[in-house]
């Protein structure tokens, strides 16, 4: 059974960083691209950021980009989302979702989500 | 960036009735590289529709997708209780990877 467990989300000040984690059960990431997805509360979903296979290629969103790292870790079976320089605009809840082989941006898994609150 | 604008916003529709959801991509979608998803409250959001009429795995028949180039659909033959959620549609094709803003499915 494919599971995707995400956290270390939490309450943090602008201009501060937390690192998010996906655990995951019922494949290997090294084997599938991986991404991550926030919904701010009460809105809609944003892609933030993908991992894919050849050569852990990274891609980002322009709102994220050079402040947020996405990585995984294959003898963890885990999946990160750094995130540095946090703002406000940040607040949501981020989802861990697996890709598949035809297409990294199709998520056919997704975790339970871990909220991330950005506020002084 | 291509911008997909669902309609309507919000849905008001009884169970057994047919609903029909639309998404309007600015730019053609690549090799119709378009997904719908449902999202329950309080839930993560699930896999309905690939490749804009494949069903993902589970999905019922009722559930179908269609559309080509910058116009999509999503219909619901006969509703079901719990098909009453959000539905986003989500381009794949092109980065930066986007999804619309939601169409809304209430109970009449």
């Amino acid at each position: 059974e494919v599971q995707l467990l995400e956290s270390g989300g939490g309450l943090v000040q602008p201009g501060g960083s937390l690192r998010l984690s996906c655990a995951v059960s019922g494949f290997t990431v090294s084997t599938y691209p991986m991404s991550w997805v926030r919904q701010a509360p009460g809105k809609g979903l944003e892609w933030v950021s993908s991992i894919r296979l050849s050569g852990g290629r990274t891609n980002y969103a322009d709102s994220v980009k050079g402040r947020f790292t996405i990585s995984r870790d294959d003898s963890k079976n885990t999946v990160y989302l750094q995130m540095n320089s946090l703002r406000a605009e940040d607040t949501a809840v981020y989802y861990c979702v697996k890709g598949t082989e035809a297409a990294y941006g199709l998520f056919d898994y997704w975790g339970q989500g871990t909220l991330v609150a950005v506020s002084s | 960036e291509i911008v997909l604008t669902q309609s309507p916003g919000t849905l008001s529709l009884s169970p057994g009735e047919r609903a029909t959801l639309s998404c309007r991509a600015s730019q053609s979608v690549s090799s119709s590289y378009l997904a719908w998803y449902q999202q329950m409250p309080g839930q993560a959001p699930r896999l309905l529709i690939y490749g804009a009429s494949s069903r993902a795995s589970g999905i019922p028949d009722r559930f179908s997708g269609s559309g080509s180039g910058t116009d999509f659909t999503l219909t619901i033959s006969r509703l079901e209780p719990e098909d009453f959620a959000v539905y986003y549609c989500q381009q794949y094709g092109f980065s930066p990877i986007t999804f619309g803003q939601g169409t809304r499915l209430e109970i009449k």
